[in-house]
């Protein structure tokens, strides 16, 4: 099956600066990689995600890119606030009904104003 | 629409006790499922479903039961709790379109 990691476990920059946070998968076959967002105490959030017909795609502060070749897809956040401190987790499964969401285990940003 | 309401929030248990969780959505997915969530562990699915009366294991299914009567609702069941099971559970369905997973609140398990 799918098995999808992240690191660093955390990460921790200062207000206003980038963050980049990677992922890696081994099912070549995947094709659609989200990145849920879960503040503390509360439930996951989908933030983005991105199809493997395309390389990149932003949301105004934050994008993801997708590289297949090597199986990885990193998310970017630019000009960080202290409410982008959270658990960002990344994920990635083949589409169709009966396929499943395979999640790498977190990372926590923190955010130092 | 109240999207996916999980109850309760939370609940201690005994060793041995059961239990059913519930969840329930208003949006008509086809798809509902449950995660567990422990400290450095992530987000692993447990069982899912593709639709009424279809149920399936996830990664970590041992101890626990679902069944699928509507698409509605999708209880979770611990059959005999274990300190193990001591975790943060959350239901989640998708949309079959844009395959956003919609999370409910999450319930917090502990088993003494």
């Amino acid at each position: 099956g799918e098995n999808v990691e992240q690191h660093p476990s955390t990460l921790s920059v200062q207000e206003g600066d980038s963050a980049v946070i990677k992922c890696t998968y081994s099912d070549s076959a995947s094709n659609y990689f989200p990145w849920y967002k879960q503040e503390l105490g509360k439930r996951p959030q989908l933030i983005i995600d991105i199809r493997s017909n395309v390389g990149e795609k932003k949301d105004q502060r934050i994008a993801v890119t997708l590289n297949k070749t090597a199986k990885h897809f990193s998310l970017h956040i630019t000009e960080t606030q202290p409410e982008d401190s959270a658990v960002y987790f990344c994920a990635a499964r083949v589409t169709g009904a009966n396929s499943k969401l395979t999640f790498g285990k977190g990372i926590t940003l923190s955010v130092r104003p | 629409n109240a999207g996916v309401t999980q109850t309760p929030k939370f609940q201690v248990l005994k060793t041995g006790q059961s239990m059913t969780l519930q969840c329930a959505q208003d949006m008509n997915h086809e798809y509902m499922s449950w995660y567990r969530q422990d400290p450095g562990m992530g987000l692993r699915l447990i069982h899912y479903s593709v639709g009424a009366g279809i149920t399936d294991q996830g990664e970590v299914p041992n101890g626990y039961n679902v069944s699928r009567s509507t698409t509605e609702d999708f209880p979770l069941r611990l059959l005999s709790a274990a300190p193990s099971q001591t975790s943060v559970y959350f239901c989640a369905s998708r949309d079959q379109v844009n395959e956003k997973l919609f999370f409910g609140s999450g319930t917090q398990l502990s088993v003494l």
